[in-house]
């Protein structure tokens, strides 16, 4: 069980290009979220996906960020035209399918996160 | 909205020591409660995750603790060693958040040789 995978662990962006951070759940989660952990300050929830589907984007920035999980493949969050506060630790968690109260059972387990810096 | 709140900060021990690590929550409607361990410029590992009906949950050398009427989680690290050296946090899903985790701000351990 090789755990949440994502890539890439660095990733160095210039002003107004384009970023892209992939995440693959654990074998068997079908849930995916995206965190921001900014510097000095906590996580916070961006985005919860399933697959071919975005579930909550309350967290999301309301420009240039965009998620997607789809069927085949890892769930990707998308950053176009980056500035540098988006300099960040993003983190991926997964967790197990929803039992039958709506809401899953286990925990979750995140990924080591996709550290982006924006110079 | 639910909030998280973490007490101490930051807290340096010499090794050996018993500690106590505070996590409060403004909405007691919580789902679960989860306690990560994050080493610096690493990802976060779980450490304990306490169901809303249980009142603690115990790995190894950590005990945590659930008051949900009171709002309070503790987390009890036995006999700490340099190795326990990290930031601790404590997240929070609530009934009415769906899946979401709210995260405390985290306390930040050093534990001394």
């Amino acid at each position: 069980n090789a755990g949440v995978m994502q890539n890439p662990r660095h990733l160095v962006r210039r002003r107004g290009q384009e970023a892209r951070l992939r995440c693959s759940p654990m074998k068997g989660h079908s849930h995916v979220y995206w965190y921001r952990q900014l510097p000095e300050e906590g996580l916070k929830f961006m985005v919860y996906l399933q697959k071919e589907n975005i579930i909550d984007e309350s967290g999301m920035p309301k420009e240039r960020f965009s998620a997607e999980f789809p069927k085949e493949g890892p769930s990707i969050l998308r950053i176009q035209q980056v500035v540098r506060g988006d300099s960040a630790a993003y983190f991926c968690a997964s967790s197990p399918r929803r039992g039958e109260t709506g809401y899953t059972r286990g925990g979750y387990t995140f990924g080591s996160g996709t550290r982006l810096t924006v110079v | 909205k639910q909030e998280v709140t973490q007490i101490p900060a930051a807290l340096s021990v010499p090794e050996g020591e018993n500690l106590v690590l505070n996590c409060s929550f403004t909405d007691s409607a919580i789902y679960n409660l989860q306690w990560f361990r994050q080493d610096p410029g690493k990802g976060l590992t779980s450490l304990l995750l306490i169901q809303s009906s249980q009142r603690e949950q115990t790995s190894g050398r950590l005990n945590a603790s659930l008051d949900k009427s009171s709002g309070r989680s503790t987390l009890y690290i036995a006999a700490s060693q340099p190795g326990d050296s990290a930031t601790y946090l404590c997240a929070v899903r609530s009934n009415n958040a769906g899946n979401m985790l709210t995260f405390g701000g985290g306390t930040r351990l050093m534990v001394k040789p």
